[in-house]
């Protein structure tokens, strides 16, 4: 079975500063990474993802993730913080379904918070 | 275009009542997934209809159940609720026609949620 690892239940950072949230990954086949965004009281947004490809991957708002295979890892950075990047944010593998479809497993999320 | 649409937003219920939540998926899209998000939690795969059957099913109990409607809209019903059931419930839509492309490449577009609270 696939998992996810969120390292860190919350991350603080000043505005301006280097985010980084971390992320492993667990799966016995090439995995299907994506980032999502939750803001309060709203669904999830997505980011960004790696599927095949350039390692290093750009997304919405500046984000970009990079996928390690080594690492088994795909950590979500940005250079710099702004004031509304503080959410919530799940990193998640994919998983085909048989018959077609997929499903998602997601990490526990990390709670950015970003201060002035 | 209309995104994933999800009604009602909060619903209020007490144990032992039957619930039933609705989804309407974005445009063009034939599949929906349904996921329990509980407080501090990341969402948990519940079920995934596709042409009006359920696909597959994560760990969750008989009391879970749906359907999807032939113009893939769905509903997940939850019978005999706990407590534990309180959890913010979202749909999400795909379609399964990639192009060739495998399954798991299909992005999940996420609708704004139904927050249950169970008494």
């Amino acid at each position: 079975a696939q998992s996810v690892t969120q390292l860190g239940s919350h991350v603080s950072v000043s505005e301006g500063a280097l985010v980084l949230l971390r992320c492993n990954y667990s799966s016995s086949v090439p995995p299907y990474l994506f980032w999502y965004v939750q803001y309060p009281n709203q669904g999830l947004q997505l980011l960004l993802k790696y599927t095949t490809g350039a390692t290093l991957v750009k997304g919405i708002n500046g984000f970009e993730a990079e996928f390690k295979k080594s690492e088994t890892s795909f950590h979500l950075t940005k250079p710099s913080a702004h004031m509304s990047d503080a959410a919530e944010y799940f990193c998640a593998v994919s998983e085909g379904l048989t018959g077609g479809g997929n499903k998602l497993t997601f990490g526990t999320g990390t709670q950015l918070k970003v201060e002035l | 275009d209309a995104g994933v649409t999800q009604s009602p937003t909060h619903l209020i219920k007490t144990r032992g009542q039957q619930v039933t939540l609705r989804c309407s998926p974005k445009s063009g899209h034939d599949t929906v997934s349904w996921y329990q998000q509980a407080l501090g939690q990341g969402p948990q795969f519940i079920f995934q209809y596709y042409e009006e059957e359920e696909r597959q099913r994560g760990n969750f109990p008989d009391r879970f159940s749906g359907h999807q409607f032939p113009n893939y809209s769905s509903e997940l019903n939850v019978n005999a609720l706990l407590l534990g059931d309180s959890a913010l419930y979202l749909c999400a839509s795909s379609s399964v026609r990639t192009s060739g492309r495998p399954s798991s490449y299909n992005e999940q577009f996420f609708g704004p949620g139904t927050r249950l609270t169970v008494l």
